[in-house]
């Protein structure tokens, strides 16, 4: 069965980075993208951006761009996305999600269960 | 950037109700738009996906309809696990905004 496991939860300063892992198991990674979304405690979803598994290609919001590495790892079947200088609003959880590109309309039909990253001096 | 929006924000049902929520769009997105459901303390789950495919193992209780700029979301009859938060999303065009979400509660 499709599943996406992430990494655990993280503590990070104010000003650092934080690199959050997404392990696919259970279908071919090169065969799909994944796509990251965080959501800040009791708001709504915000989408940060995507990587083709098969390409390495990524698209990620603008206002993310400037901040974050998404990557791919094919052998280890495993997405990062790195995040610099985090700032207080970043805390959040982050989720991955794997993008069905064949289907030409690209839902993310499976989730992770989300990394908490704390940002906190 | 596409805008998108729900309506209502929240609203209150009771088990065995029937309910639509309504995802607008603020340009045309054709078809590319999908709804999740995300129950408290989990990952958001795909239910519809190309707004009106159902996604496997989701039950026939919701549909979908719509296109261009506005699409609802059909639950029927709502059961326990229904109450939770639903989200649309659009990917015609990145970023692949969400809507803000409707929060369904018990009555």
């Amino acid at each position: 069965q499709v599943q996406l496991v992430q990494s655990g939860a993280e503590v990070k300063k104010p000003g650092a980075s934080v690199k959050v892992s997404c392990k696919a198991s259970g279908y071919i990674f090169r065969d799909y993208g994944i796509s990251w979304v965080r959501q800040a405690p009791g708001r709504g979803l915000e989408w940060m951006g995507w990587i083709s598994a098969k390409n390495g290609h990524t698209n990620s919001a603008q206002k993310f761009q400037d901040r974050v590495t998404m990557t791919a790892d094919t052998s280890k079947s495993t997405a990062y996305m790195d995040l610099r200088s985090l700032r207080s609003d970043d805390s959040a959880f982050y989720y991955c999600a794997r993008v069905a590109i064949a289907s030409g309309d690209w839902p993310s039909d499976y989730w992770g269960q989300g990394t908490l990253v704390t940002v906190s001096s | 950037d596409i805008q998108v929006t729900q309506s209502p924000s929240s609203l209150s049902a009771s088990v065995g109700d029937n309910i639509t929520i309504t995802c607008r769009a603020s340009q045309n997105i054709i078809n590319y738009l999908h709804w999740y459901r995300q129950k408290p303390g989990r990952a958001p789950e795909l239910l519809i996906f190309s707004v009106s495919s159902l996604q496997s193992g989701v039950s026939s209780r919701f549909s979908g309809s719509g296109y261009g700029t506005e699409f609802t979301l059909t639950i029927s009859g709502l059961q326990p696990a229904d109450f939770a938060i639903y989200y649309c999303q659009q990917t015609y065009s990145p970023p692949f905004t969400f809507g803000p979400g409707t929060k369904v509660d018990i009555e």
